[in-house]
């Protein structure tokens, strides 16, 4: 399948400071790709859909100015965490969608706010 | 909006058995339905999809079947081995009025294998 990475695997941030977070997709180019949170021992929670070259798409609930969302080329994508606070702490990952419709996902990102 | 449900929601099966898993979905807009295996810690894979002209689909030990008019599809696993231990994630995909796609994960399925 296809390969989707993603950086840092892992970090810690002081509350109050900002994280990003990217995802590639090397070896096919992702129109659309998605982010997705996921808590201990629960489901992925879709929290937006990015579409290269436009506006993310938010679900309900998931603050804008809080994630911020730029795709600003067909194999990058990032997360902006701002302002972060304990509460956002979590697994965060991402998916990008290949011209088959299959989605592969990148090995995530668990982010601690201290 | 989309409404995806799975059941059941743990699983344990003797090494050797078979294993279901079902997906029902509310959007009758989906046309992709692939299923995921998340280990723990690890990212989900996917592991088989079907897509909405086709009812059934088979991979060595793995099947799924749809039923795209009661709008729900299952993952069989038969013989199945310890390494299957993980959780199961269906997420149908449609297409919206936009022109995009959004993928929702079902409620997710724990399957345990003993050996």
């Amino acid at each position: 399948g296809a390969v989707v990475s993603q950086h840092p695997s892992r970090v810690i941030c002081k509350s109050g400071t900002s994280v990003k977070i990217e995802c590639r997709s090397l070896d096919f180019q992702a129109t659309t790709m998605f982010w997705y949170r996921q808590f201990p021992k629960k489901s992925l929670m879709l929290m937006a859909t990015s579409n290269e070259g436009s506006k993310a798409t938010y679900e309900q609930g998931v603050e804008k100015d809080k994630f911020l969302i730029n795709h600003a080329s067909l194999t990058l994508s990032t997360l902006t965490v701002t302002s972060a606070h304990p509460e956002d702490s979590s697994f965060y990952i991402c998916s990008a969608r290949d011209q088959t419709e299959k989605a592969f996902f990148g090995q995530g990102t668990r982010l601690t706010v201290v | 909006g989309e409404n995806v449900e799975q059941h059941p929601s743990t699983l344990s099966v003797q090494e050797g058995d078979s294993a279901v898993i079902k997906c029902t979905y509310s959007d009758s807009a989906s046309n992709y339905f692939p299923w995921y295996k998340q280990e723990l810690g690890k990212r989900p894979q996917l592991i088989i999809d079907i897509r909405s002209n086709v009812g059934e689909k088979k991979d060595q030990r793995i099947a799924v079947t749809l039923n795209k008019t009661a709008k729900h599809f299952s993952l069989h696993i038969t013989e199945t081995q310890p390494e299957d231990s993980a959780v199961y994630f269906c997420a149908p995909c449609g297409p919206l009025t936009s022109g995009t796609y959004k993928y929702i994960f079902g409620t997710g399925t724990r399957l345990k294998v003993l050996a």
